[in-house]
């Protein structure tokens, strides 16, 4: 399954919001009714980290300023105001499907 | 806190082989999917192999199968992954990941720092 996001760079201003998008090559839905589209973060010289799993529930310790939306083929991660510890970048990742795969990643900077 | 601590990466020649080590604590090992997922330098994140919390099933990206050998020792909450026949592509940084439960449907929630395995004569 290929996942294609864009943009692949996503300059912002501070406090701005910001939305990625992720597509999927076939259906992300499950026969047990759950959407498996998840997304990560990865801060520079980090490792990633979960931010949002089944589409649009939230990690613990995730801020609220991040949501995710989207169903069947189509998803979207979106920043309602962009702080400075968000630069980073993001990646969307299927899981119901073998092999797994990841988006190519969507790199958020300031302005 | 969950801890993944990963080991055994280094400088191998191509056709060359190497055992990564991850070491889990904080949690049951055995009831937890486990997974390796790496990234070239610059480059974005790729899925790797995956395997059970038993370890009866194991999962392989196209471009390790054959080559690449997931297992874990329940009893020493280690989870190891035999790479043979390296490749100059397969330099990488190579994480350890934890699945949230039995699969990694909900993709991974805890990570480790990562140990970088470099394929150059």
């Amino acid at each position: 399954v290929v996942m294609t996001q864009s943009p692949l760079s996503l300059p912002v201003t501070l406090g701005q919001p910001a939305s990625i998008s992720c597509r999927s090559s076939q259906s992300l839905v499950s026969s047990d009714g759950n959407t498996y589209l998840n997304w990560f973060q990865q801060r520079p010289g980090q490792s990633p980290r979960r931010l949002i799993y089944k589409v649009s529930n939230r990690d613990s310790g995730v801020p609220d300023r991040f949501s995710g939306s989207g169903s069947g083929t189509d998803f979207t991660l979106k920043i309602s105001r962009v702080e400075a510890e968000d630069v980073g970048v993001y990646y969307c990742m299927q899981g119901i499907h073998w092999p797994r795969t990841f988006g190519q990643g969507t790199k958020v900077e300031i302005k | 806190e969950v801890q993944l601590l990963e080991s055994g990466g280094g400088l191998v020649q191509p056709g060359g082989s190497l055992r990564l080590s991850c070491a889990a604590s904080a949690f049951t090992f055995s009831s937890y999917a486990m997974s390796w997922v790496r990234q070239a330098p610059g480059k974005g994140l790729e899925w790797v192999s995956a395997i059970s919390g038993g370890g009866d099933s194991t999962y392989y990206a196209d471009s390790v199968k054959g080559r690449f050998t997931i297992s874990r020792d329940n009893s020493q909450n280690t989870l190891f992954l035999h790479m043979n026949s390296l490749r100059a592509e397969d330099t990488a940084i190579y994480y350890c990941a934890k699945a949230p439960g039995l699969s990694s449907k909900e993709g991974f929630d805890s990570w480790g720092q990562g140990t970088l395995v470099t394929v150059s004569s």
